[in-house]
């Protein structure tokens, strides 16, 4: 089984500050792990992925995660916000084979000028 | 580019109606979901389908049905809507099964009254 939680589900932040989101996750084999967001009345759009390469992934828009398998954690990271980042963020885990992915609540980021 | 598209944005539907959300994607993509957002819940899994004519359920089945006759398009039925189905439905394809990577639709917004 697997699962996702992500702590927080709003966060706000000033234009320019860092941007941290928290993602915690269990799966009983090595992950894929993923972010993606949503924009008001969108889809999910992929934002980045983990995939048992580098530690350390770069995405879309600045934005950055780094895979800690000794905190099962995969938080999410920009050094410097701008308002059109205000949006919902999801974490989501795949296990290996037919799993599909399990999204966790969500955290809604709120960027104040 | 890769395309997932719903047919509908917006419904109202009245309880006890029968419901057709159509998705179609252009990506030759094998596999194809259906998930609920609701506010705090975050994604859920409805169906998926890893071929055509398979289907598979998923975390909350319960009042749902799906139907892939061709490759590119999978639908969701409410065979009677109910006031509780009142939600956001995204459909989502994916190439592969092993890296599991989604690509979404804009969503369905569905009201029953």
């Amino acid at each position: 089984a697997q699962s996702v939680t992500q702590l927080g589900s709003h966060v706000s932040v000033s234009e320019g500050a860092l941007v941290l989101l928290r993602c915690n996750y269990s799966s009983s084999v090595p992950p894929y792990l993923f972010w993606y967001v949503q924009y008001p009345n969108q889809g999910l759009q992929l934002l980045l992925k983990y995939t048992s390469a580098a530690t350390l992934v770069k995405g879309i828009n600045g934005f950055e995660a780094e895979f800690k398998k000794s905190e099962t954690s995969f938080h999410l990271t920009k050094p410097s916000a701008h308002m059109s980042d205000a949006a919902e963020y999801f974490c989501a885990v795949k296990g290996g084979g037919y799993s599909t992915l399990t999204f966790g609540k969500g955290t809604m980021l709120l960027v104040s000028p | 580019d890769v395309k997932v598209t719903q047919s509908s944005r917006y419904l109202v539907k009245r309880t006890g109606e029968k419901v057709f959300l159509e998705c179609v994607q252009d990506m030759d993509h094998e596999n194809m979901f259906w998930y609920r957002q609701d506010p705090g819940l975050g994604l859920r899994l409805i169906y998926f389908s890893y071929d055509v004519k398979m289907k598979e359920k998923g975390d909350i089945p319960e009042g749902y049905s799906v139907s892939r006759e061709k490759k590119e398009r999978f639908s969701l039925i409410l065979e009677s809507a109910s006031t509780n189905q009142t939600s956001m439905y995204l459909c989502a394809s994916s190439l592969t099964t092993a890296t599991g990577e989604l690509f979404f639709g804009e969503g369905s917004r569905l009201t029953v009254l």
